[in-house]
């Protein structure tokens, strides 16, 4: 079965502070893919990036910066210089040969 | 270009009562699926429709259906609402389905709180 962790429930940080948030996943399938999607409290999924199981490479988007270690099941995601309007739920999820399953979600308070 | 619009955004239900909410995915998308979002479960996946064909169905009760349009607007019902049935019901459009690369676009939700 398909199974993402995401432990961290809250976190909060002050403004311009680096932040981490960190995404476990469980699949017996060798193809798959990872998404991290950003909820704002409008309630919208807004969808950030997308890797597949096959590029490990990390990736950089500005200010967002994900971790894909396939060693350790693990596809982090790392905001640099934090901004109030970073203020989110964060989730992580992983389709393979079901629907998208999603993490819990990562609540997180940037304070001006 | 519009994105996914849900409705109604929000309403009050009691219990035994059912609802009808409504989805008119991106133009040109053709799946559409549904999910339950509460502060204990988290986000769960209810169902897939794809050219008016239910393609993949998630573990909830028989109360929760759903149908898909020729215009691939979708429609979800909940029958014999129960106070546990309160959630954001989210509903995203993609433009093919059973493709695990598929990146969902997701609407806004529409907010059900059972009385």
């Amino acid at each position: 079965a398909q199974k993402v962790t995401q432990a961290q429930t809250e976190i909060s940080v002050v403004e311009k502070e680096d932040v981490t948030l960190d995404c476990v996943y469980e699949t017996r399938d060798t193809t798959y893919y990872l998404f991290w999607y950003k909820q704002p409290p409008s309630g919208e999924l807004v969808f950030l990036i997308r890797r597949n199981s096959f590029d490990e490479q990390n990736e950089i988007s500005g200010r967002y910066s994900w971790n894909f270690q396939k060693s350790t099941s693990s596809f982090n995601f790392t905001i640099t210089a934090s901004q109030v309007v970073d203020s989110a739920v964060y989730f992580c999820a992983l389709s393979g040969n079901t629907p998208l399953v999603f993490g819990k979600g990562t609540r997180l308070s940037v304070i001006a | 270009k519009a994105g996914v619009t849900q409705t109604p955004r929000y309403l009050i239900k009691t219990r035994g009562q059912q609802v009808t909410l409504s989805c008119s995915p991106i133009s040109g998308h053709r799946s559409v699926s549904w999910y339950q979002q509460t502060p204990g479960q988290g986000l769960q996946f209810l169902f897939e429709y794809f050219s008016e064909t239910q393609r993949n169905k998630g573990n909830f009760p028989g109360r929760f259906s759903g149908r898909q349009f020729s215009n691939s607007r979708s429609e979800m019902n909940v029958s014999t609402l129960e106070l546990g049935d309160s959630a954001l019901y989210l509903c995203a459009s993609s433009q093919l389905t059973g493709i695990r690369a598929n990146v969902l676009t997701f609407g806004a939700g529409s907010r059900l709180t059972v009385l």
